[in-house]
């Protein structure tokens, strides 16, 4: 166990529709990653935020966001959904200090899938 | 941004063997260079990282090198085992602060 919850596990909708993906990091890390990963394919970097502050961006799609709640939980949703965007959803949370980047701990991660 | 190439996408060795998977970057200010195994069905997991500040670091079967000058590291595997059938990810963490992974190599470790 990582430390790391992702909700939910699995999640089947039809294309244009809109949902939300949650993370609660480990206690303690200020970090959290988002990466998408399709099937056969490698981790693609959407989104990171540190301590509620949006600190690097990926290639996320302008359909969706994310935020980072006061709590440290973070969302990601994922709007007008398309069949291409069924993939596994990683959430990862690290300890950042300063400049260096600690272990990235990763959830179970959220399953969706558009049909 | 950065972009991080890795070889080869599949490796298949005899148990015992070693395996070596590379990696190349293109951020030169990149500074962390982690590697993360992914066991079917499961979440990633770091297996070792490595610093600018460092050439060569070793963790029992494990060792990562890493040459700044040509912009690329390598995982190395000895005595390779069964469970170490997994695909593997190397990553490097560029100037903006965004870590960015490898496409994975899957490794299969034959009896």
């Amino acid at each position: 166990d990582s430390g790391v919850t992702q909700t939910p596990k699995h999640l089947i909708t039809a294309t244009g529709q809109r949902v939300t993906l949650r993370c609660s990091p480990r206690s303690g890390d200020l970090s959290v990653y988002w990466y998408q990963q399709s099937l056969d394919q490698g981790l693609q970097f959407l989104i990171q935020y540190y301590n509620g502050e949006e600190r690097a961006k990926g290639n996320i799609l302008e359909r969706f966001s994310a935020q980072q709640f006061p709590d440290l939980h973070s969302e990601l949703n994922l709007s007008s959904l398309e069949l291409g965007d069924s993939a596994l959803y990683f959430c990862a949370s690290s300890v950042e200090v300063g400049a260096n980047t600690g272990e990235l701990f990763f959830g179970e991660g959220s399953r969706l899938t558009v049909l | 941004g950065e972009n991080v190439e890795q070889h080869p996408s599949t490796l298949s060795v005899q148990e015992g063997d070693s395996a070596v998977i590379k990696c190349t970057y293109s951020d030169s200010a990149s500074n962390y260079f982690p590697w993360y195994k992914q066991e079917l069905g499961k979440r990633p997991q770091l297996i070792i990282d490595i610093r600018s500040n460092v050439g060569e670091k070793k963790d029992q079967r494990i060792a990562v090198t890493l040459n700044k000058t040509a912009k690329h590291f390598s995982l190395h595997i000895t005595e390779t085992q069964p469970e170490d059938s997994a695909v593997y990810f190397c990553a490097a963490k560029g100037g903006g602060n965004k870590l960015t992974f490898g496409t994975g190599t899957q490794l299969k470790v034959e009896l």
